[in-house]
């Protein structure tokens, strides 16, 4: 199947400050990629559905202002947590959509542990 | 708007049963329905995909089956073993979108 990596694993970062997350596509290219955020014992929750070379789509209660999000190639998208707090430890996922068996899939990343102190 | 229930919440058994775990989802107009287990700590991994138009999908010890009208689906889960124990996730892809909504899981133990 097709594979996704995510960068960093795990990032701790002080209050105010701002937190960049990586997501590739090592080996297709994902016209489509999303974000997720998944709370202790928690489903997994869509925050935005990123285009390349377009700007994202954040579900309902998202704030985009908060949560950056750049695809700017067929391999990589960005998510930009600024001025993080606290309240958004959490454990962010990504998805790369393509058609890596045949149909379309979402293939995920394995994730980033962010802890705001 | 669709919303997608898993049961149970959580279940321990002994190695070696046969197990059931449940999917429902409110809206039949879905493209596909797919099963993913995740460990602790870790991304998603997955399991089995279930076109709309297919009724059942069996991987190894893993069968998964979809009634898209009474809006079900199930993942049998046979002979489990401690190295299932794991949160299983299902998850519907609405029809006409390509995104994913995912169920609360169902949190496995199979010990020794």
């Amino acid at each position: 199947g097709a594979v996704v990596s995510q960068h960093p694993s795990r990032v701790i970062c002080k209050s105010g400050t701002s937190v960049k997350i990586e997501c590739r596509s090592l080996d297709f290219q994902a016209t489509t990629m999303f974000w997720y955020r998944q709370f202790p014992k928690q489903s997994l929750m869509l925050m935005a559905t990123s285009n390349e070379g377009s700007k994202a789509t954040y579900e309902q209660g998202v704030e985009k202002d908060k949560f950056l999000i750049n695809h700017a190639s067929l391999t990589l998208s960005t998510l930009t947590v600024t001025s993080a707090h606290p309240e958004d430890s959490s454990f962010y996922i990504c998805s790369a959509g393509g058609f890596g068996g045949g149909d379309y899939e979402q293939y995920f990343g394995p994730g980033t542990r962010l802890t705001v102190t | 708007k669709q919303e997608v229930t898993q049961i149970p919440a959580a279940l321990s058994v002994p190695e070696g049963e046969n197990l059931v775990l449940n999917c429902s989802f409110t809206d039949s107009a879905i493209y596909n329905l797919q099963w993913f287990r995740q460990d602790p700590g870790k991304g998603l991994t997955s399991l089995l995909l279930i076109q709309s138009s297919q009724r059942e999908q069996t991987s190894g010890r893993l069968n998964a089956s979809l009634d898209k009208s009474s809006g079900r689906s199930t993942l049998y889960i046979a002979a489990s073993q401690p190295g299932d124990s794991a949160t299983y996730l299902c998850a519907v892809r609405p029809g006409g979108y390509n995104k994913l909504i995912f169920g609360a899981g169902t949190r496995l133990a199979v010990h020794p």
